[in-house]
């Protein structure tokens, strides 16, 4: 158990619709990475936070978007959801953004999204 | 930018026999990291090891071991005597530094199949 939680673990939903993925970090980790894996793409990267403020960005659609609350949890929104978006989606946490503490990334279980 | 290839879409093997994952990065940094993950059927992200640029040992953990060469830029993982439980989708990745953190740039994995 990596101390990173994710919900819901599945998510089944139509084309057009909008989801909110969650996640909770370990505890005193402060940042928060969001992963996508998709048959076509592979692992790629979407958006990290940290302590509340967007940090990075990568390949995360506009209908795309995310936050980190105060409490650190963070919430990736997907909108207008199409066959594609289906995937499996993984939330990371580190505890720090610089030095050793920042490269060892812990992975939840993932949120498995289907898209009809 | 960052890139690893692992060329071994899927390897089957029959339980007992050794097997090795290959793993070839590229980047422009000095300082770097390398990870291994294992994907079982349930889906997580099971980290197995990280290795720093600086760090050229051979790292060895019960049947698992790993054979870093900064000079062919591989990070090549072998499982000695492998077992149905090692069926799996393996992952190499690469720590990809960012403004705040690292990212994590993956391979395409590679699917391991073990039979009985």
């Amino acid at each position: 158990d990596s101390g990173v939680t994710q919900t819901p673990k599945h998510l089944i939903t139509a084309t057009g619709q909008r989801v909110t993925l969650r996640c909770s970090p370990r505890s005193g980790d402060l940042s928060v990475y969001w992963y996508q894996q998709s048959l076509d793409q592979g692992l790629q990267f979407l958006i990290q936070y940290y302590n509340g403020e967007e940090r990075a960005k990568g390949n995360i659609l506009e209908r795309f978007s995310a936050q980190q609350f105060p409490d650190l949890h963070s919430e990736l929104n997907l909108s207008s959801l199409e066959l594609g978006d289906s995937a499996l989606y993984f939330c990371a946490s580190t505890h720090g953004v610089f030095g050793i503490s920042s490269q060892q990334q812990f992975f939840g279980p993932g949120t498995r999204l289907t898209v009809l | 930018a960052q890139k690893v290839t692992q060329a071994q879409t899927e390897i089957s093997v029959v339980e007992k026999e050794d097997v090795t994952l290959d793993c070839v990065y590229e980047t422009r940094d000095t300082t770097y990291y390398l990870f291994w993950y294992k994907q079982p059927p349930s889906g997580e992200l099971v980290f197995l090891i990280r290795r720093n640029s600086f760090d050229e040992q051979n790292e060895i953990s019960g049947r698992y071991s790993w054979n870093f060469q900064k000079s062919t830029s591989s990070f090549n993982f072998t499982i000695t005597a492998s077992q149905v439980v090692d069926s799996a989708v393996y992952f190499c990745a690469l720590s990809e530094p960012m403004e705040y953190g690292n990212k994590l740039v993956f391979g395409a994995g590679t699917i391991l199949r073990v039979k009985s």
